[in-house]
């Protein structure tokens, strides 16, 4: 049972460049959400989703999109990569009221 | 936006030594509370989820309560061992809506041998 996998697991990005970061999971769960951990500070949302073909956005959803079209997979997609975006990204989704996550994409924007 | 406050930031304790950390949230509209331990270079694990006031669980040498009334939840833990150094969320859910896990900034706990 793989659970919650991202990919990739380091990045470094130039400005402007953009990329995805992959994220699926094989539990079957509904909700799924797009994290970002920077230093001293706690999670903040970014997108989630409540199931295939609805997302919605969180906290900080600037600079950033997502889609869900299937329930396994919500990828995360950055357009014009700012040094702002430089975080760790954690993907996870949710059985009842406990979250499940990926092991984390430590993204540089340089 | 809800406004989940831990404390303290980090605490450095030696061996043996019991301990406790805070989570604060406001206390309308709660459904759940989740504890989970974080270590460095992995992703956060559930340790206990909390859904009533009073409630008090128990894994080992960890432990943790909840006062939704007050709105705070403590974790024990009790003879601390290195093993035991990591980040240490609280993440609370909201009934009404859609289910967002908000999470507090983390208590670092680093256990000196």
């Amino acid at each position: 049972n793989a659970g919650v996998t991202q990919t990739p697991k380091f990045r470094i990005l130039k400005i402007g460049q953009s990329m995805t970061l992959q994220c699926t999971q094989d539990m079957n769960h509904n909700y799924m959400y797009w994290y970002r951990q920077d230093p001293g500070m706690g999670l903040k949302l970014i997108y989630y989703s409540v199931g295939a073909g609805i997302t919605d956005k969180g906290e900080v959803p600037n600079g950033y999109n997502v889609s869900r079209s299937t329930t396994e997979d919500f990828p995360l997609r950055l357009e014009l990569a700012a040094p702002s975006q430089t975080s760790v990204y954690f993907c996870a989704s949710l059985l009842n009221t406990e979250a499940f996550f990926g092991q984390g994409t430590r993204l540089t924007v340089v | 936006i809800l406004n989940v406050e831990q404390s303290p930031q980090s605490l450095h304790v030696q061996e043996g030594d019991s301990t406790n950390f805070t989570c604060s949230f406001p206390s309308s509209n709660f459904y759940a509370l989740h504890w989970y331990r974080w270590e460095t270079a992995k992703s956060p694990e559930a340790l206990f989820v909390m859904t009533l006031n009073g409630d008090e669980k128990k894994k080992g040498r960890i432990s943790a309560t909840l006062n939704t009334k007050e709105g705070y939840s403590y974790l024990y833990i009790k003879g601390s061992q290195p093993e035991d150094s990591a980040t240490y969320l609280c993440a609370l859910g909201s009934s009404g809506g859609s289910y967002i896990p908000t999470f507090g900034r983390g208590t670092s706990l680093i256990v000196h041998p």
